[in-house]
């Protein structure tokens, strides 16, 4: 059975930081293309960035809005993704979901298992 | 950047049919996909590649996406359907992936 437990988040002042980690389990994580997607309070979903398995070369992609204050990484030994958020804003605030991903064409990418979140609060 | 559209909500009277759509420009050249959200709770995959259904959700789940729309269709609805329901794909110009803003279904 697919696992993912997302820990870390909590309340921070704008333009601090915070690392989430998401642990893994039920499945080859190594292999695994893994996404960050949030939720802000009340909203719909937005995905935040997405990093490829090392064998599909590792690489990262951010969604606009966190690009270069976010960085997300991973520890296949553990099995766990990470998402270190510096900069914080406000707007920021947000329940973050980890979740698999699947990119069977050029055509097609969706995320088929979810944590339960963690939730970040950035406010003074 | 690409964008994905969602009517806020949707009603349907149980045993009915309710249908949710999703319009983006030339949607239907790219696959899209659903999911499913409740109070409280993570969202779950209820259609992935345009109308194909994971292991565990319901038949009277399905999807199409031609043109600019795809559609979720829930046949057969009932009470425990109810809940919020997102369209996802995929912007390959800018490698990111685009949700709609989401539909509440009410069954009422």
């Amino acid at each position: 059975e697919v696992q993912l437990v997302e820990s870390g988040g909590g309340l921070v002042k704008p333009g601090g930081s915070l690392r989430l980690s998401c642990a893994a389990s039920g499945f080859t994580f190594s292999n695994a293309w893994m996404s960050w997607v949030r939720q802000a309070p009340g909203k719909g979903l937005e995905w935040v960035g997405r990093i490829k398995s090392k064998t599909d070369g590792g690489t990262t992609d951010y969604a606009a809005p966190v690009k270069g204050r976010f960085t997300i990484s991973r520890d296949d030994s553990k099995n766990t993704l990470y998402l270190q958020m510096n900069s914080l804003k406000t707007e920021d605030t947000a329940l973050y979901y980890c979740t698999t991903d699947k990119a069977p064409n050029w055509a097609t990418y969706y995320f088929d298992y979810w944590g339960q979140g963690t939730l970040v609060t950035v406010s003074s | 950047s690409y964008e994905l559209t969602q009517p806020p909500s949707v009603s349907v009277s149980p045993g009915q049919t309710a249908s949710i759509t999703c319009s983006g420009d030339k949607l239907g050249d790219r696959y899209a996909c659903w999911y499913q959200q409740k109070p409280g709770q993570s969202p779950v995959l209820v259609i992935y590649q345009d109308n194909k259904r994971p292991s565990g959700i319901p038949e009277r789940f399905s999807g199409s996406n031609s043109g600019n729309t795809a559609t979720l269709t829930i046949s057969g609805t009932q009470a425990m359907d109810e809940a919020d329901y997102f369209c996802q794909a995929w912007d390959s110009s800018t490698a990111g992936g685009v949700f709609g803003g989401g539909t509440k279904l009410t069954v009422l």
